[in-house]
Formats: structure tokens, sequence, C-alpha cells
């Protein structure tokens, strides 16, 4: 069974950091394109970050590029984003997600909770 | 990177049909077949129901189908249930990497 586990979601201040994790089982790690998806409280889905399979290829969302970064470690099955200079509007729950075909989100986590205030 | 445009809401009486589109640009929806339609229902992650505009995953029901026409994309969800009602985005690869979603359409059952 397919399983993608985020967590590290925390309550903290503007200005600070975080990192999140996504812990994948049921499938090849290091076969897959992964992304992280978020979605502020009330609204809709917004596309933050993607990587390849070995973490040589990223891509950002204009509004997180130079404060979030996606990286992955192939002998953990785990993706991570690392989310520095956080904002109030960076609140949101964040999810990974596993690409299959061209862009097709086949699995998602259940997402972690970041909220940012002071 | 701006968001793709859906309606905020549709809705149909069950067994009815209900089309919701997604519009974007030539560099995005116009420019690739990469469009992927989701199903999210309050407090759970979103469901894959279509990709490549129009493929399904296995287990999703034919009822829902998928197709572009330029810079346009389009979900179908023909004899409505009650289970279909969530709220439905569509998605777009966006060119270098980059992918974009829509701004999200509440689907309601009457």
């Amino acid at each position: 069974e397919v399983q993608l586990v985020e967590s590290g979601g925390d309550l903290l201040q503007p200005g600070g950091s975080l990192r999140l994790s996504c812990a994948v089982s049921g499938f090849t790690f290091r076969s897959y394109w992964m992304h992280w998806v978020r979605q502020a409280p009330g609204k809709g889905l917004v596309w933050v970050s993607r990587i390849n399979t070995d973490g040589s290829i990223t891509a950002y969302a204009d509004s997180v590029k130079g404060r979030l970064s996606i990286s992955r470690d192939n002998t953990k099955n785990t993706l991570y984003l690392q989310m520095n200079s956080l904002r109030a509007d960076d609140t949101a729950v964040y999810y990974c997600a596993r690409e299959s075909y061209h862009g097709a989100l086949f699995d998602w986590g259940q997402g972690t909770l970041v909220a940012v205030s002071s | 990177q701006s968001a793709l445009t859906q309606p905020p809401s549709a809705s149909g009486s069950p067994g009815q049909s209900v089309t919701i589109s997604c519009t974007g640009t030539s560099s995005d929806v116009g420019g690739y077949n990469y469009v992927s339609w989701y199903q999210q229902h309050p407090g759970k992650a979103p469901k894959l129901m279509i990709y490549e505009v129009s493929k399904r995953p296995s287990g999703v029901p034919d009822r829902f189908s998928g197709s572009k026409s330029g810079n346009t994309a389009s979900l179908t969800v023909s004899g409505l249930q009650a289970e279909d009602e969530a709220d439905y985005y569509c998605n777009s690869y966006a060119g270098s990497n980059n992918f974009v979603f829509g701004t999200g359409t509440k689907v309601t059952v009457l």
C-alpha cells in the first residue's frame, strides 16, 4: 500500500524557519518525481514545488522562490521542504504528493499544518 | 504563475450532468496536454480524477470525463451522485517544471 506521511508542521513567528518531512512507503521512492502543494485555511490548492528523481532538478512557485527549498533523501525514502523567512501568508496545510505520468499527482499524504503568526 | 480560472460553484440534481471549466493561457492549458483534475472532500486530501486531459485512473468511475479546447479544459460529471459533492480543482503544466492549480469549484448536488 502506498503511504505518504507528512510531519514537522508547527506554530511559529514570522521570520522563522521550519523543515517539513514526508516519509513514503509502498513504492520505489527513487523512481518518482515528487511535489509539495499547500492549502491555506478555507482556500484553494496552490502548487509549491517539484523535484526530480535524484534531486538535481527543482522548481518553485514564484511566491516561495528563494525562501522554500525542496530536497530528498532516497536512502531514507523521505522528501523535505525547508522553509525559511516564513510569513503569515505561508500559513497552510502542506501536502506531499507523488507524480506519475506528466504532472499527475496520483498519491497524496494527509497534510501537515504550518501556522505563522505573531 | 496566475491561477487557472474556474467558476466558484456548479450544481445539479442527482442523475444530471455538470461541467466545470478551467481557463488558462497558451503557456499552460493551451500549450500542453498535461491537465489533471482533483476532487477534494472537506478535511480530506485531494484525489486524482483525470490526468493528461482525459485519462481516468483505475477506480475512478467513467461518469467522470475530461476534455480540452484551446486554452480551456473541462471536467464533466455525468449521472451526478450525492458523493460527488466536493471541491474540484484543475491543474496544468506551465513549462520549465512549473505547475499551476485552478481556483477551485464547489459542486453541489441538489
